[in-house]
């Protein structure tokens, strides 16, 4: 079964202390792969699609790159505000419309 | 340019009532996705629907489940009979045709079932 993993579970950061995210997947034949970002009680907020390996894309402290098994999400100098749980999903070559999600990683960073 | 509307925000009711939870896309997108977060888990697919048609459900529960997209008005997803294990938060993402480049999620309907 496709399966998306994301980890660490959670991170906690010092303000200014950059770190990855890492999402794997076991996808068979991937189409794309989104990145997005989830405040508590609020609904995900899209930041990146990537499609082929060695793809990447910035946004502010945020880079997202790819390759052929997984995915990092790069916060540099994080701030406060970057604090929220992070999400990875993937859609398959055989589905232009369904994402899988993973479980998602929650970023803490401390002033 | 207003993104997809949920309503309610937050939806309390009794084990054995019906609840009903509101999905208005983005202007000009004519398909809805609905996806469920269960607590402590990842966002789930549930279905997805084109204006009057239901494209894929096989992320629904066969029992009690259902959704909706009428020519006029919102999507709506319909649990029958609630039970504690369908208190969850439901989201709603729209498109503007088939195929989901950047997916835009509304804020979420949290059902709470008491």
């Amino acid at each position: 079964e496709d399966q998306v993993t994301q980890s660490p579970e959670a991170l906690r950061l010092q303000e200014g202390e950059s770190s990855s995210l890492n999402c794997s997947y076991t996808v068979s034949g991937l189409r794309g792969l989104f990145w997005y970002r989830q405040d508590p009680g609020k609904g995900p907020e899209f930041l990146f699609t990537l499609y082929s390996a060695g793809e990447e894309k910035e946004k502010e402290r945020l880079k997202a790159t790819l390759t052929k098994k997984e995915s990092f999400l790069h916060i540099t100098a994080p701030k406060p505000e970057d604090s929220a749980t992070y999400l990875c999903a993937v859609q398959f070559v055989s589905n232009d419309y369904k994402l899988s999600f993973g479980a998602g990683t929650t970023v803490t960073v401390r002033a | 340019n207003a993104g997809v509307m949920q309503n309610p925000r937050h939806l309390v009711r009794r084990r054995g009532q019906e609840a009903r939870l509101r999905c208005s896309p983005m202007k000009g997108h004519s398909h809805v996705y609905w996806y469920r977060q269960l607590p402590e888990e990842g966002l789930k697919f549930m279905v997805y629907l084109q204006k009057e048609n239901i494209i894929d459900e096989s992320g629904m529960p066969k029992e009690r489940f259902s959704a909706e997209f009428p020519k006029e008005g919102p999507s709506i997803l319909r649990i029958q009979q609630v039970v504690r294990g369908d208190s969850a938060a439901y989201f709603c993402a729209s498109s503007p045709g088939r195929g989901v480049t950047e997916a835009f999620f509304g804020q979420g309907t949290r059902l709470t079932v008491v």
